[in-house]
């Protein structure tokens, strides 16, 4: 069964430091892996995904993550974070065994501090 | 733009009560899904559909039904309502034509009194 761990419920960072935000996943078969994020009082919204293509996964507003097969990682990063990146998110996976169901992580809530 | 709808953004409603979330998504979609979001358990997969009329139970059915009578609408019934239903709802929606991505409505969050 696949599976999804983020680490770290909460995590803060100053404005303008980086953002690491840690994902690790379980798959029999190669997934699709995704970062959703989840501003306040809205629903999820793509940040990026994974679908065997390049390992290093651009998305929008400065993410990015890559995909190590050999860790089953698939971190999110953004070299300088913004006080407008504090939100939830959620790393997820879908494919293989588990068709086109996705597996959601627990998320990790991202503060910025001024 | 793509566009995922839900018919309440806020919802209060008493124990016993009968309580339908609707959604509607523009896209054409074959798959349809409702998740329940609670702190510390990220989403969890209530029911999803992939067809008019067909539906598939997630990981927490229990206490909930869904009908899917057109292609664009996918409700989500609880029969009964109970205090453990207080939550944030949300549906999603997916094409299997490729893009593997799910397009999120703005969630309902029901309090259940």
């Amino acid at each position: 069964a696949q599976s999804v761990t983020q680490l770290g419920s909460h995590v803060s960072v100053s404005e303008g430091a980086l953002v690491l935000l840690r994902c690790n996943y379980s798959s029999s078969v190669p997934p699709y892996l995704f970062w959703y994020v989840q501003y306040p009082n809205q629903g999820l919204q793509l940040l990026l995904k994974y679908t065997s293509a390049a390992t290093l996964v651009k998305g929008i507003n400065g993410f990015e993550a890559e995909f190590k097969k050999s860790e089953t990682s698939f971190h999110l990063t953004k070299p300088s974070a913004h006080m407008s990146d504090a939100a939830e998110y959620f790393c997820a996976v879908s494919g293989g065994t588990g068709g086109f169901k996705t597996i959601f992580g627990a998320g990790t809530r991202l503060f910025v501090k001024a | 733009d793509v566009k995922v709808t839900q018919s309440s953004r806020y919802l209060v409603k008493r124990t016993g009560e009968k309580v339908f979330l609707e959604c509607v998504q523009d896209m054409d979609h074959e798959n349809m899904f409702w998740y329940r979001q609670d702190p510390g358990l990220g989403l969890r997969l209530i029911y999803f559909s992939y067809d008019v009329k067909m539906k598939e139970k997630g990981d927490i059915p229990e206490g909930y039904s869904v009908s899917r009578e057109k292609k664009e609408r996918f409700s989500l019934i609880l029969e009964s309502a109970s205090t453990n239903q207080t939550s944030m709802y949300l549906c999603a929606s997916l094409t299997t034509r490729g893009q593997e991505t799910q397009y999120f409505g703005p969630g309902t969050r029901l309090l259940v009194l």
